[in-house]
């Protein structure tokens, strides 16, 4: 069956460290694979987009994703972190049924200490 | 562009009652999907629809949930007899020809006492 896993609950984080949020996906097909974020009381928006082509994508506000096909893996990267990405990063997979839906991991919390 | 719309946003309901949220997704996206989040987990698909035609309500959790969309354009979830279990947000998105992107609604907060 398919599935997502974001195997951390919850990371802290130093303003200005560096952040890498884990994803690994289980899907038999051609994945497209998507991280969102979700700032307290507001819906998704969406960091980056992950179509079949080139593994490292660019996504809003200094984010990258790296896809591997033989990890079944879409890792979120940010080389410096600031307060406003306290928030939580959900990775998702899209599935072909008549259309195509989204199937969401548990969501990691970014906290960001000073 | 405006993007989806959801109401209300917050609603707080005893047990047994019913409640009902509507969505109005971007114009011109034919693909509308609900979803449900409880509290501290990922959002997790409910229904979906391409124009006013159901394409999966296979994970609607009862007879107690029921989805329409009549005109292909907006549409309301409708919860009958809501349960504690129930409490959850539940998120509107819609997407272009059943495009992979989907774009969300600020989503419905819903609390069953």
């Amino acid at each position: 069956a398919q599935s997502v896993t974001q195997p951390d609950a919850r990371v802290t984080v130093s303003e200005g460290a560096s952040l890498q949020l884990r994803c690994k996906y289980s899907y038999f097909g051609t994945p497209y694979l998507f991280w969102y974020v979700q700032y307290p009381r507001q819906g998704l928006q969406l960091l980056l987009k992950y179509y079949p082509g080139d593994p490292v994508v660019q996504g809003v506000n200094g984010f990258e994703a790296e896809f591997s096909k033989s990890n079944s893996s879409f890792h979120l990267r940010k080389a410096s972190v600031h307060w406003s990405d306290w928030a939580v990063y959900f990775c998702a997979v899209s599935i072909h049924q008549g259309g195509r839906a989204l199937i969401f991991g548990t969501g990691t919390t970014v906290s960001v200490s000073p | 562009e405006a993007g989806v719309t959801q109401s209300p946003r917050y609603a707080v309901l005893q047990e047994g009652q019913a409640v009902s949220f509507w969505c109005d997704p971007i114009s011109g996206h034919d693909t509308l999907y609900w979803y449900q989040q409880p509290r501290d987990q990922g959002p997790q698909l409910l229904v979906y629809f391409r124009d006013e035609a159901v394409i999966d309500n296979s994970q609607l959790p009862s007879d107690r949930f029921s989805a329409v969309r009549p005109k292909g354009t907006n549409s309301t979830l409708k919860i009958q007899s809501a349960k504690q279990g129930d409490t959850a947000t539940y998120l509107c998105a819609s997407s272009f020809r059943g495009g992979a992107e989907q774009f969300f609604g600020p989503g419905t907060r819903l609390t069953v006492l």
